[in-house]
């Protein structure tokens, strides 16, 4: 059982450029998410989607955008990379939000580096 | 904001003893709280979670306990064992929407064999 798989697991990037990071859960859950980690900040809502077809802004949106292609899956894209955007990515699923017995399930992250 | 801190960034403990790791909140609309650990280079991974109507739930070696008054809660972990080393994240949950989760910046647990 995969659980949440995303891809790719490094990334260097140039200023300006863009790139989009996929994530894939295979535990048929309903809502997906995206955060960022950074040193001394902790996890940070990025984008959500509560169900196939919704998305919505999190903590941290700007310099982003996100696609809820299907069920299993829910892209990140980068339109054109800063420095800021330095960090590390990870997307997580859980079969609906509100019943802290179905928690969040974690991928192990993209490590993303924009020079 | 932060709504929930973790104000010590790192814990050492010897192996045997007891591992206490501590968190603050300021909404008082959280109606869970959740701890995951999170090993170098993997995701976090839920441990153990606490109703806001419960002051105490247990886990095997892992006890969470809550105190609404002080807004603030606290992991225990009796015995600390070595592959307990990780980095223990902090969370409130939130009922409203599906923007749910609130985390903390973390403590790096080290469990000194």
């Amino acid at each position: 059982n995969a659980g949440v798989t995303q891809t790719p697991k490094f990334q260097v990037l140039k200023t300006g450029q863009s790139m989009t990071l996929q994530c894939a859960q295979d535990m048929n859950h309903n809502s997906m998410y995206w955060y960022r980690q950074d040193p001394g900040m902790g996890l940070r809502l990025i984008y959500y989607s509560a169900s196939e077809g919704t998305t919505d802004k999190g903590e941290v949106p700007n310099g982003y955008n996100v696609s809820r292609l299907n069920k299993r899956e829910f892209s990140l894209r980068l339109e054109s990379a800063a420095p800021s955007q330095t960090s590390v990515y990870f997307c997580a699923s859980t079969p609906r939000p509100g019943n802290s017995n179905q928690p969040q399930h974690f991928g192990d992250g993209t490590r993303l580096s924009i020079l | 904001d932060q709504q929930v801190k973790q104000n010590s960034p790192s814990l050492s403990v010897q192996e045997g003893r007891i591992s206490i790791l501590n968190c603050d909140y300021t909404n008082s609309m959280f109606d869970y709280f959740l701890w995951y650990k999170k090993y170098p280079a993997e995701g976090p991974t839920f441990l153990i979670s606490i109703s806001s109507i419960k002051d105490k739930n247990e886990d095997g070696r892992f006890t969470v306990f809550l105190n609404k008054s002080a807004k603030h809660l606290s992991l225990h972990i009796v015995p600390s064992q070595p592959g307990d080393s990780a980095v223990y994240f902090c969370a409130g949950h939130k009922e409203t929407g599906a923007n749910n989760l609130f985390f903390g910046t973390g403590t790096r647990l080290t469990v000194i064999p």
